[in-house]
């Protein structure tokens, strides 16, 4: 049974640069079978969809986000990455990991998620 | 982008009784080339993450119990708890996946007992 768990700081600087990493196990990250995705919720909010990667580091990012957003992948790691530069307080979430079905945007599977909270 | 509205934002049901949430994505999510709707919702209760309950807009997930059902197609939807549990307590959201580069959420519906 796969599953994801996101790790990282839980404080950034604003300004700085958010990076945190998602570590499968119980399955193959190269496996081809999937996208692999970042979504985060601001306390007490929606979710947004922040961008995914395949196995083959094909990316693909919210219109919102992609200048600032930079998503990774180590297949050797079983683990993908995400970065967020010039982060702000609106930047402030629960961020998750999770997978999509091949050629597919649902998810099916989520991290329990990680709390970062940005501040000066 | 397909911008998805939910409706009602909130919504208080007797145990027993039946609950239903709309969505409505600003335009169609009906592939017609396979005549599948790209539609999913999710449950999330308190402290935890989403939970995929419905694809392809009828389509239940491994595990979810057949009190959830949906049903719609191309701008409208509807997620249905045929009896209401305890345990569905959560806010539920739905998402399209018509735009694979760009899946959006509606906000969020929700669900108590009343």
């Amino acid at each position: 049974q796969v599953q994801l768990q996101e790790s990282g700081p839980g404080l950034v600087k604003t300004s700085q640069t958010l990076s945190l990493t998602c570590t499968v196990s119980g399955g193959s990250i190269s496996s081809g079978n999937y996208y692999w995705s970042w979504i985060r919720q601001p306390p007490g909010k929606g979710l947004e969809w922040i961008g995914y990667i395949d196995y083959s580091e094909s990316s693909y990012y919210n219109p919102s986000l992609k200048s600032r957003v930079t998503i990774s992948i180590d297949t050797s790691k079983n683990q993908f990455f995400l970065r967020l530069s010039s982060v702000t307080a609106a930047d402030t979430a629960v961020y998750y990991c999770a997978r999509s079905p091949w050629e597919l945007a649902y998810f099916d599977n989520w991290g329990h998620g990680t709390l970062v909270t940005v501040s000066s | 982008d397909i911008v998805m509205t939910q409706s009602p934002d909130s919504l208080a049901v007797s145990l027993g009784e039946r609950a239903t949430v709309n969505c409505k994505s600003s335009q169609s999510v009906l592939y017609s080339s396979n005549n599948k709707n790209y539609l999913a919702w999710y449950q999330q209760k308190p402290g935890q993450p989403p939970k995929l309950l419905i694809y392809w807009a009828s389509t239940r997930a491994s595990g979810v119990p057949d009190r959830f059902s949906g049903s719609g197609s191309g701008t409208d939807f509807t997620l249905t708890i045929s009896s209401l549990q305890a345990e569905d307590v959560a806010v539920y959201y739905c998402q399209q996946y018509y735009s694979t580069d760009d899946p959006t959420f509606g906000q969020g519906t929700k669900l108590e007992i009343k």
